[in-house]
């Protein structure tokens, strides 16, 4: 059974699309996360939700949108792609408050932007 | 200065050799300490987490240094499936926030 889903796996777009990545986790936790892996492999956190509310939101440009509809989903919609958007997204999920916070990662979504 | 910091390799070693790798981290309130190993192409996944007291898994001893702000990810008889990027992450919990920081990663090639 797929901990931590994500769809779709691959995605190409052109410049100044929307487009929205979707992710499910059945473990059961109650916090997911977005991350962007850029081409030089750096792995860095978009955002965290908590039981559907927002927890952290780093520097990232409001065209990206995360959607929490329940603990189990976490959706991430971006407008207006630009070439930069180009990356893996990872979403990811934890149980907030069981040391030592383990997250758990989905499968990636492959986004480039032509 | 980085927050995690790796020796990014890569590391090439034949089959059945020891390797080390280090990591230094930036922040003394981090609270708790992981090695994630990321295929190529795939997603990162959780290798071990990493106490004070040290931890051993088979071939994999992890290490903290508090003192230091130092973790290390010993593997010994490496084996050519574990090629892959291992990643060294801190996460730091600050009120409500919950965040993990990824170092860059170091490329370990086993060859036969």
């Amino acid at each position: 059974d797929t901990a931590v889903s994500q769809t779709p796996k691959y995605l190409v777009t052109q410049m100044g699309n929307d487009k929205s990545i979707k992710c499910e986790q059945n473990l059961g936790h109650d916090t997911m996360y977005w991350y962007k892996q850029d081409s030089k492999k750096f792995l860095k956190i978009m955002f965290s939700y908590n039981n559907k509310e927002l927890i952290i939101n780093e520097t990232v440009p409001n065209r990206f949108s995360p959607k929490s509809p329940d603990k189990a989903h976490l959706n991430l919609h971006i407008n207006s792609l630009e070439l930069g958007d180009s990356a893996v997204y990872f979403c990811a999920s934890s149980q907030w408050e069981v040391f030592p916070y383990e997250q758990y990662f989905g499968p990636g979504t492959r986004l480039t932007v032509t | 200065r980085k927050e995690v910091e790796q020796d990014p390799g890569p590391f090439n070693v034949p089959e059945g050799a020891t390797v080390a790798f280090n990591c230094t981290y930036s922040n003394s309130a981090s609270q708790s300490f992981f090695w994630y190993r990321q295929d190529c192409r795939k997603e990162p996944k959780l290798l071990m987490s990493v106490y004070s007291s040290g931890n051993e898994d088979g071939r994999f001893t992890a290490q903290l240094n508090r003192a230091s702000q130092y973790i290390s990810l010993l593997i010994r008889d490496s084996k050519l499936s574990d090629s892959a990027t291992y990643l060294c992450v801190v996460n730091m919990v600050r009120g409500a926030t919950n965040k993990l920081i990824f170092g860059t990663g170091t490329l370990l090639a086993v060859q036969p």
